[in-house]
C-alpha cells in the first residue's frame, strides 16, 4: 500500500473552501484515492474516491494530478457541521474485501 | 439510508472476561470487517470475513480474537480474554460485491477495567 503524507491539522472559517492535499509518491498504477471522514465517536464515513483528473460530488471534489502522486480534497464553503477528521487512502480498493488502512488523518477545525 | 448497526454501544468488563461484540452488516452486503481506535489513535483494521471464512487479519487479531456469522444477518467479534489495552472503540463495516466504499457502523466503546 503507498504511504501518504497529509497535514496534522487545518483550521478554517465558516463559508470557506477548504483543500486538503494528500502526497503518495509511491502509488500503484492500480491504485485509487479514497477519503473518508470521522466525527468524534462515530465511525469513518467514506466521501469520496478517484483514480484521476477531477471526481465531484455532492459533497466534495477530488482533484488528481496526471502524474497522481498527490491529490486535493476540496470541501466548498464549510460549515461547522465539516468539523472532523478527514483520511487520504491509497489502494487497490476496486478489488472488493480491500482493508482499509488509515493513517493519522487531517483534523480539520471549522469556527464561525 | 440502509445502515450498520452495532451493540451495546458501550461494554465494560474485567480484565480476563470474555466479550461479544455484535454487529448487524446492510443486507445485501457480502463483505464485513471490524476496525478498533484506540482513544486518540488511528483506525486500525483487525479483520475482513467473506464467504463465511476470514480473508484477510491484521498482526492485532491473535488467538484472542474471533468473528463469527452466526446466522443471516449477525457478525460477532469475540475477544476470548480481555486485556486493558482492548480498551478502545470497535467498528463494524461491511461493503457489496460492486462497490469499494465501506459502510461502518457507530462502533462499539469497549472498557475494561
Amino acid at each position: 500500500l503507498a504511504k501518504t503524507t497529509q497535514p496534522i491539522s487545518m483550521d478554517s472559517y465558516e463559508g470557506q473552501e477548504v483543500n486538503i492535499t494528500c502526497s503518495h509518491n509511491n502509488i500503484a498504477t492500480n491504485d485509487y484515492i479514497t477519503w473518508y471522514q470521522q466525527f468524534p465517536s462515530q465511525g469513518p464515513r467514506f466521501i469520496i474516491q478517484g483514480y484521476k483528473t477531477k471526481v465531484t460530488n455532492e459533497v466534495a471534489s477530488l482533484f488528481i494530478p496526471a502524474d497522481r502522486k498527490s491529490s486535493t480534497l476540496s470541501l466548498p464553503r464549510v460549515s461547522l457541521s465539516d468539523t472532523a477528521v478527514y483520511y487520504c487512502l491509497v489502494g487497490d480498493m476496486n478489488q472488493a474485501g480491500t482493508a482499509l488502512i488509515f493513517g493519522k488523518g487531517t483534523t480539520l477545525s471549522v469556527s464561525s | 439510508e440502509p445502515e450498520v448497526t452495532q451493540t451495546p454501544s458501550h461494554q465494560v468488563t474485567q480484565m480476563g472476561q470474555e466479550v461479544i461484540l455484535r454487529c448487524v452488516p446492510i443486507s445485501n452486503h457480502l463483505y464485513f470487517y471490524w476496525y478498533r481506535q484506540i482513544l486518540g489513535q488511528k483506525v486500525e483494521f483487525l479483520v475482513s470475513f467473506y464467504n463465511n471464512e476470514i480473508s484477510e487479519k491484521s498482526e492485532i487479531f491473535d488467538d484472542q480474537f474471533s468473528v463469527e456469522r452466526p446466522d443471516g444477518s449477525n457478525f460477532t467479534l469475540k475477544i476470548r480474554s480481555t486485556k486493558l489495552e482492548d480498551s478502545a472503540m470497535y467498528f463494524c463495516a461491511s461493503s457489496d460485491r460492486f462497490e469499494h466504499e465501506q459502510y461502518f457502523g457507530p462502533g462499539t466503546r469497549l472498557t475494561v477495567t
